[in-house]
């Protein structure tokens, strides 16, 4: 595609409950990274993707929360028995090939944990 | 520990001003250096990517330094217009072992008409 892509746009979701947030890197991008931008916190790094493996998970905040790459494209982010604290704009960015390259960011997903 | 500091974090000026966005960070021994711009709502547009070994990046009205040494970055927007009203994040990688940017907290910027 013309530029990264996330879905939803939008979630709301209860607390406790799981959530699937998907990312389209584009096309022909080896490296992936998620974050997440939340008010009091800014902009955090959570994980990068080269190819299928993630050489960096040091940013995920706790064990709910968990990522896959499949096929070297698409990511999705899991967040397990979500809390009230998860809700934030979750932002996936992808580059070409990775360490010296520009990251492109997709649109984000809004998620509200009530 | 690494962190980037951008200060002000907001900035009003009137259109046609020339001005100065800074960002700071600790441990000078750097990878590279991204600006990005940030629209209300949106995601994050690229600006600049300045590599260690590099001094400056230009485009268009848009020219961002850099000095390691000092640890300072800044970014110059040459004849401001309210189009640029957003934004401006800077955020530096330090390894090149992974992609993990480490982000400033922003200065907002708006020009006015």
């Amino acid at each position: 595609g013309a530029g990264v892509s996330q879905s939803p746009s939008n979630k709301v979701t209860e607390k406790g409950k799981d959530v699937e947030l998907r990312c389209d890197p584009i096309s022909g991008h080896t490296a992936l990274y998620w974050y997440r931008q939340s008010l009091g916190q800014g902009l955090e790094f959570l994980i990068y993707f080269q190819g299928n493996s993630a050489p960096d998970k040091s940013g995920l905040p706790s064990d709910r929360f968990s990522a896959e790459r499949t096929g070297g494209s698409v990511s999705t982010l899991t967040i397990q028995r979500t809390q009230q604290e998860d809700s934030a704009v979750y932002l996936c960015a992808s580059s070409l090939h990775g360490s010296q390259e520009t990251q492109y960011f997709g649109p984000g997903t809004r998620l509200l944990v009530l | 520990k690494q962190e980037v500091t951008q200060i002000p974090a907001a900035l009003s000026v009137p259109e046609g001003e020339n001005l100065v966005l800074n960002c700071s960070f600790t441990d000078s021994a750097i990878y590279n250096l991204q600006w990005f711009r940030q629209d209300p709502g949106k995601g994050l547009t690229s600006l600049l990517l300045i590599q260690s070994s590099q001094r400056e990046q230009t485009s268009g009205r848009l020219n961002a330094s850099l000095d390691k040494s000092s640890g300072r970055s800044t970014l110059y927007i040459a004849a401001s217009q309210p189009g640029d009203s957003a934004t401006y994040l800077c955020a530096v990688r330090w390894s090149s072992n992974t992609g993990k940017l480490i982000f400033g907290q922003g200065t907002t910027l708006q020009v006015k008409p």
